[in-house]
């Protein structure tokens, strides 16, 4: 059975950093693209960033402006999100979720349950 | 970027009857090298994680329930709930993951009449 448990989310600063992990089992972690999805609560779904299955491959919503970075450890069936100069707006549950395929073009077939981040003063 | 709108953003309706949700895109889908429409449909319920209902348009997940259906081409797109359960109350969103950044419809509200 697919599992995605995500952590580090936390309440942070405007300015602040903040590494989220997605920990993944059940499958074999490096055949799959892996991605982040963002929403806040009470609102819709919104794309964050993918990584191929080999990780030589990422890409980013426009509106990140460089301050995110997405990683992948093969070796620990570990995903990374790197958040640096949060803002308000980046307050979101984070979700990380598996690919159907090695592609980063691919549906998301896997879910985890979320983490919070909050940025605020 | 591709914006993905979704019609109409809630709708209620009886157990037993049909649904029909519409997720159009301001650019194509269709990927002409292998024919495949590059849009996902996914159900969320309340405080629950999203969960992948339909991809490539129309190939239903696996352990979906066959009264959901996708269908479309191109830049128009219908999920469809054939014979709606109550189990099937929840927000719908469609995905493009034809080209990056992928987006999101804003989503559709089902509930019962």
């Amino acid at each position: 059975e697919v599992q995605l448990v995500e952590s580090g989310g936390d309440l942070v600063q405007p300015g602040g950093s903040l590494r989220l992990s997605c920990a993944a089992s059940g499958f074999t972690f490096s055949n799959y693209s892996m991605s982040w999805v963002r929403q806040v609560p009470g609102k819709g779904l919104e794309w964050v960033s993918v990584i191929s299955g080999s990780g030589d491959r990422t890409y980013y919503a426009d509106f990140l402006k460089g301050r995110f970075s997405i990683s992948r450890d093969n070796s620990k069936n570990t995903l990374y999100l790197q958040m640096n100069s949060l803002r308000a707006e980046d307050t979101a549950v984070y979700f990380c979720a598996k690919g159907t395929g090695g592609s980063c073009y691919s549906a998301l077939d896997s879910w985890g349950q979320g983490t919070l981040v909050t940025v605020s003063s | 970027d591709i914006v993905m709108t979704q019609s109409p953003d809630s709708l209620a309706v009886s157990l037993g009857e049909r649904a029909t949700i519409n997720c159009k895109s301001s650019r194509n889908l269709l990927y002409s090298s292998n024919n495949k429409n590059y849009l996902a449909w996914y159900q969320q319920k309340p405080g629950q994680p999203p969960k992948l209902l339909i991809y490539w348009a129309s190939t239903r997940e696996s352990g979906v329930p066959d009264r959901f259906s996708g269908s479309g081409s191109g830049t128009d797109f219908t999920l469809t709930i054939s014979s709606l359960q109550a189990e099937d109350v929840a927000d719908y969103y469609c995905q493009q993951y034809e080209s990056i950044p992928f987006t999101f419809g804003p989503g559709s509200k089902v509930d019962i009449k």
